[in-house]
């Protein structure tokens, strides 16, 4: 089976850099997504990541450690607006198709 | 716009009733998707669908039905089998089937018992 690992719930200041880490046990391991989610409202595509290393996107960068079966979503220069779900999720090789495998996200909340 | 749209928003279903609920995407996609999320939960794989006229079950398809006969449409009906169908449902596509295509979100459809 699978399965993922993220924290339930993280606190950050504005303006503060906060990491939201992700452990994944799978076989067939293809690639790692994260999503961002507003209470009530659709997943946002974040970051895609599917070799080692660092992908940067303006505020928002998403490593992956194939090897340890870890990633993070690192947050940088935090706002209000940044306080939502963070998602993350994997994809596989085999079993046919594009399906995602979802951890149960972190609630992050930006505080003044 | 382009976009995937879902509706109803909110709908109310009685006891051992049947209720469907619409996926529309104007994308070109060829892949549909439909989650489930709970509280406290991700979001758990319903079905899916990787090209008109094919789809497959996800891991939690008991209690629910669906149907691909155009390539722009992917309705998920929910049966009176679903013992607990109280949640929030989202349509989703990629471009593509195969593995690391982007999955685009619809805005979600909140179902709940009465």
């Amino acid at each position: 089976g699978q399965n993922i690992d993220q924290p339930t719930e993280m606190t950050a200041t504005e303006g503060a850099i906060v990491q939201i880490n992700c452990t994944y046990q799978t076989s067939g391991f293809n690639g790692l997504f994260w999503y961002q989610q507003h209470a009530g409202e659709a997943p946002t595509f974040l970051s895609y990541n599917v070799l080692d290393g660092l992908e940067e996107k303006g505020r928002f960068s998403s490593f992956l450690s194939r090897s340890k079966g870890y990633s993070y979503l690192l947050l940088k220069e935090l706002q209000m607006k940044d306080s939502a779900s963070y998602l993350c999720a994997v994809t596989l090789l085999t079993g046919g198709g594009n399906k995602l495998t979802f951890g149960t996200g972190t609630q992050l909340k930006v505080e003044l | 716009d382009g976009g995937i749209t879902q509706s109803p928003k909110y709908l109310f279903r009685k006891e051992g009733q049947n209720v469907t609920l619409s996926c529309e995407q104007n994308l070109n996609h060829d892949a549909m998707y439909w989650y489930r999320q709970d509280p406290g939960q991700g979001l758990r794989l319903i079905y899916y669908s990787q090209i008109v006229n094919d789809f497959q079950k996800g891991d939690i398809a008991e209690g629910y039905s669906v149907s691909r006969e155009k390539k722009e449409s992917f309705p998920l009906t929910v049966t009176s089998a679903q013992k607990n169908p109280t949640a929030f449902y989202l349509c989703a596509s990629s471009i593509l089937a195969e593995p690391g295509n982007t999955i685009y979100f619809g805005e979600g459809s909140w179902l709940t018992v009465v």
